[in-house]
């Protein structure tokens, strides 16, 4: 049971060039999200899904993008990196949002992606 | 809108000290409150969780108690182990949203 897979774990870029990290769950959870954790500053919600083809801007959405075209997928996309986006991402999902049983509400993370932007 | 204020760190502490990491909050309706851990070089996992006013999480010899009144969740255990050494993550997720909003992070060092 792999859970939430990220790739890259490590990426280092230049100003203004593009990438996109991916995220794949095979736990079949409906709910999946995108977050930035920076040193002394806790995570960040860049985006999230409520389920595929449904996407919505978190906390800090500028600069990112993502599409849901699948219930595995979530892939980032990062269009003109700058160095304001070199941090650790995240991504994580769930079965539900709220309520729900025991436990469904609850988020699995990914062992995150480290992005370096020179 | 819904903030998680957690004690600023780091932590430093010998094998077997009593621990307590604060956590108070602010949020509309009825939040579910979460401590996740971050171990060196991992994602977050969920530590313990409580849905509702008075509930108490547990796991791994680690509580946290949900107090209405005073908007807390303080995690805690008696006796810390070198290998508790992490990062706690204070969190919670309002009534009405899917959203998870995290506390800053405590980084926690036990010593043997």
């Amino acid at each position: 049971n792999a859970g939430v897979t990220q790739t890259p774990k490590f990426r280092i870029l230049k100003i203004g060039q593009s990438m996109t990290l991916q995220c794949t769950q095979d736990m079949n959870h409906n709910y999946m999200y995108w977050y930035r954790q920076d040193p002394g500053m806790g995570l960040k919600l860049i985006y999230y899904s409520v389920g595929a083809g449904i996407t919505d801007k978190g906390e800090v959405p500028n600069g990112y993008n993502v599409s849901r075209s699948t219930t595995e997928d979530f892939p980032l996309r990062l269009e003109l990196a700058a160095p304001s986006q070199t941090s650790v991402y995240f991504c994580a999902s769930s079965l539900t949002g709220t309520g729900g049983s025991t436990g469904a509400n609850v988020l699995t993370f990914g062992a995150g992606s480290r992005l370096t932007v020179l | 809108g819904d903030s998680v204020t957690q004690m600023e760190g780091p932590v430093t502490l010998s094998e077997e000290a009593f621990l307590t990491i604060n956590c108070t909050y602010t949020a509309t309706g009825y939040p579910s409150l979460f401590w996740y851990v971050q171990y060196p070089g991992e994602g977050l996992q969920l530590l313990l969780k409580a849905t509702k006013a008075d509930d108490k999480g547990s796991n791994k010899g680690f509580e946290a108690t949900y107090r209405k009144e005073t908007t807390s969740f303080h995690l805690e255990k008696g006796s810390v182990q070198v290998s508790d050494s992490a990062v706690y993550f204070c969190a919670l997720r309002g009534g009405s949203n899917y959203k998870l909003t995290f506390g800053k992070g405590t980084l926690l060092t036990v010593n043997p």
